[in-house]
């Protein structure tokens, strides 16, 4: 089946430092990718929608300076949390569009941000 | 614009009884309904999934029916095992293919032997 990868799972960082979180998609090509975050024992809520080779779309709310996405190949897209604080602490969690199966969405199995 | 509603968790049941989670949506159009179940420590993985009214969508011995009368996906297993203890998750995604998934908040369950 298809299998996305996210790198690192885990992350501890200082406050005011920037962290750079990888999701690939290893065995197919991904026009789109997502990202989301999940709280704890709370749902996951989509931050951004990125498509390779064009502007990431941001959900309301999200600081697009603040949460860089670069989606610059079919396998690989980066979330950067910059100047993080110990509020982005969080599980963010990346998917991936099949390009050949419009409604299959593959997920990562997540990045553990802790901002001290 | 577009939302699930999950029943609240968490549920607690035995081994071999009988699990109904339910799940109702708002959309405008004719969504996908999707489960996913989050096992700890684990990603999400695709449970079932059903995409147009009518669908039964099955994995696992798990089933959930896509009702557009009801707008519900409630999921359902006649008997639970100790290994199906995961947080499950009701996800809709809109009309047009490619769309990011809207989750509900998560249920999640407990079986013990």
């Amino acid at each position: 089946g298809a299998v996305v990868s996210q790198h690192p799972s885990r992350v501890i960082c200082k406050s005011g430092t920037s962290v750079k979180i990888e999701c690939r998609s290893l065995d197919f090509q991904a026009t789109t990718m997502f990202w989301y975050r999940q709280f704890p024992k709370q749902s996951l809520m989509l931050m951004a929608t990125s498509n390779e080779g064009s502007k990431a779309t941001y959900e309301q709310g999200v600081e697009k300076d603040k949460f860089l996405i670069n989606h610059a190949s079919l396998t690989l897209s980066t979330l950067t949390v910059t100047s993080a604080h110990p509020e982005d602490s969080s599980f963010y969690i990346c998917s991936a569009r099949d390009l050949l199966n419009s409604y299959e969405q593959y997920f990562g199995p997540g990045t553990r941000l802790t901002v001290t | 614009g577009n939302s699930v509603t999950q029943m609240e968790g968490p549920v607690t049941l035995s081994e071999e009884a009988f699990l109904t989670i339910n799940c109702t949506y708002t959309a405008t159009g004719y969504p996908s309904l999707f489960w996913y179940v989050q096992y700890p420590g684990e990603g999400l993985q695709l449970l079932l999934k059903a995409t147009k009214a009518d669908d039964k969508g099955s994995n696992k011995g798990f089933e959930a029916t896509y009702r557009k009368e009801t707008t519900s996906f409630h999921l359902e297993k006649g008997s639970v095992q100790v290994s199906d203890s995961a947080v499950y998750f009701c996800a809709l995604s809109g009309g047009q293919a490619g769309t990011a998934l809207i989750f509900g908040k998560g249920t999640t369950l407990s079986v013990s032997s």
